[in-house]
């Protein structure tokens, strides 16, 4: 059971443009949702996150927009770059056994930014 | 400070062989998780392992196992392989306190069943 879906599955911007990637999720007790950005040949790398009470948040040319009574969260690569190409995935977390949290991976969205 | 490291970093293996991965987590995080990595499903939750115990566990069946060293070192082990187990196999440690705010990834383990 998927509960965190991602699209699109893969991304073609050109340089100066921006890129935005979709997450929708089903499960009202996630609670934190991170992005990370992956490098071929590297593991993933925490890019940005937000937390559920705020609708918008900004980290350079990252921004992530919340809407929480749609379940839905995206992340905007404004002016991309050909270094931002990679592959994205968003998550959300989740109280696992006990106290512990756990992280809801989506499948992840290949950008390619040409030049 | 040093970033998570996995060895090795790739590994060819035949069907019904078993397979032991190594994981040591930055300096000072006790927290230590392991994720399955595929094109087609994504990063799949395996285990995760606080102070020796494992914390949470995913979906996968019990030829995945796994364990943590009182150094915080990880090693996770699945035995009589398939070649639906070709994957990237990533393991992160969280520092104290955090839960699950932030995971660093080490680069993970190619493994490829033949």
């Amino acid at each position: 059971q998927q509960q965190v879906k991602q699209s699109p599955q893969s991304l073609i911007v050109q340089k100066g443009g921006i890129s935005i990637i979709n997450c929708a999720y089903e499960n009202t007790a996630f609670d934190y949702f991170p992005w990370y950005q992956q490098f071929p040949g590297k593991g993933p790398a925490l890019l940005i996150a937000i937390r559920p009470d705020v609708s918008e948040k900004k980290e350079g040319r990252f921004t992530i927009s919340f809407n929480k009574s749609a379940k839905q969260f995206s992340l905007h690569i404004m002016d991309s770059q050909p270094g931002d190409s990679a592959t994205y995935f968003c998550a959300a977390r989740s109280m696992g056994g006990g106290s512990n949290y756990k992280l809801t991976f989506g499948k992840g969205t290949l950008l390619t930014v040409n030049p | 400070k040093a970033g998570v490291t996995q060895t090795p970093r790739y590994l060819i293996k035949t069907r019904g062989q078993q397979v032991t991965l190594s994981c040591s987590p930055i300096s000072g995080h006790r927290s230590v998780s392991w994720y399955q990595q595929t094109p087609g499903q994504g990063l799949q939750f395996l285990f995760e392992y606080f102070s020796e115990t494992q914390r949470n566990k995913g979906n996968f069946p019990g030829r995945f196992s796994g364990r943590q060293f009182s150094n915080s070192r990880s090693e996770m082990n699945v035995s009589t392989l398939e070649l639906g187990d070709s994957a990237l196999y990533l393991c992160a440690s969280s520092p104290p306190g955090q839960g699950y705010n932030e995971q660093f990834f080490g680069p993970g383990t190619r493994l490829t069943v033949l």
